[in-house]
């Protein structure tokens, strides 16, 4: 079975750029989740969704980081402008109600 | 609020020895309890999971038992290998089922 597919697994642009992370959960799972890790302050969850529908987006750290999910099987995150700060990993994860969830292999984002 | 507290590393041991990675809570209600590993560049993966007092989860040799009058869950493992070599998170899922809250990560570092 395939699991959480996030793309890309890398991205390096320049600050002010605008940046869109995608994230594929698994089939039939009805939450999903975007995470942000960096060393500093480690995982952290920024918002999720169920049923497509955001339910918490307090962690979001400003009016730049935008989410969305139009469909049940697609997700994206996006950042405009860019900047340096926002150097970390994303990780996507989805579940089904009280499972675990599973978590994407990240995407790695350098802003220069 | 909810929130999850582990032991600082990074760890660094010898292989076969024997391995505890603390993690203590706190929650309202009873709350699930997990061990999430991150193996570099990937995301995490389930290790194992509690989901009342008393009991213990257990996967690849290590083992954690919910303790609910130490709000505890340590990670155990009697005799490390280097492919052991990665980050463990603790977590919690509030009762609720609506959300994870994960610890700060703890670096295992396994030596031959």
């Amino acid at each position: 079975d395939a699991g959480v597919i996030q793309s890309p697994r890398h991205e390096v642009t320049e600050m002010g750029q605008e940046v869109t992370l995608r994230c594929k959960p698994i089939s039939g799972h009805n939450s999903l989740f975007w995470y942000r890790q960096t060393m500093m302050r480690g995982l952290e969850l920024l918002i999720y969704f169920n049923n497509n529908v955001p339910i918490d987006d307090s962690g979001m750290p400003e009016d730049r980081f935008s989410a969305k999910m139009p469909n049940a099987s697609f997700s994206t995150l996006k950042i405009q402008p860019s900047e340096p700060r926002d150097s970390a990993v994303y990780f996507c994860a989805s579940r089904i109600p009280n499972q675990p969830q599973h978590f994407g292999d990240g995407t790695r984002l350098s802003i220069l | 609020g909810n929130s999850v507290t582990q032991m600082e590393g990074p760890v660094t041991l010898s292989e076969e020895a024997f391995l505890t990675i603390n993690c203590t809570y706190t929650a309202t209600g009873y709350p699930s309890l997990f061990w999430y590993v991150q193996y570099p560049g990937e995301g995490l993966q389930l290790l194992l999971k509690a989901t009342k007092a008393d009991d213990k989860g257990s996967n690849k040799g290590f083992e954690a038992t919910y303790r609910k009058e130490t709000t505890s869950f340590h990670l155990e493992k009697g005799s490390v290998q280097v492919s052991d070599s990665a980050v463990y998170f603790c977590a919690l899922r509030d009762n609720y089922g609506q959300n994870f809250v994960f610890g700060p990560g703890t670096r295992l570092s396994v030596l031959p």
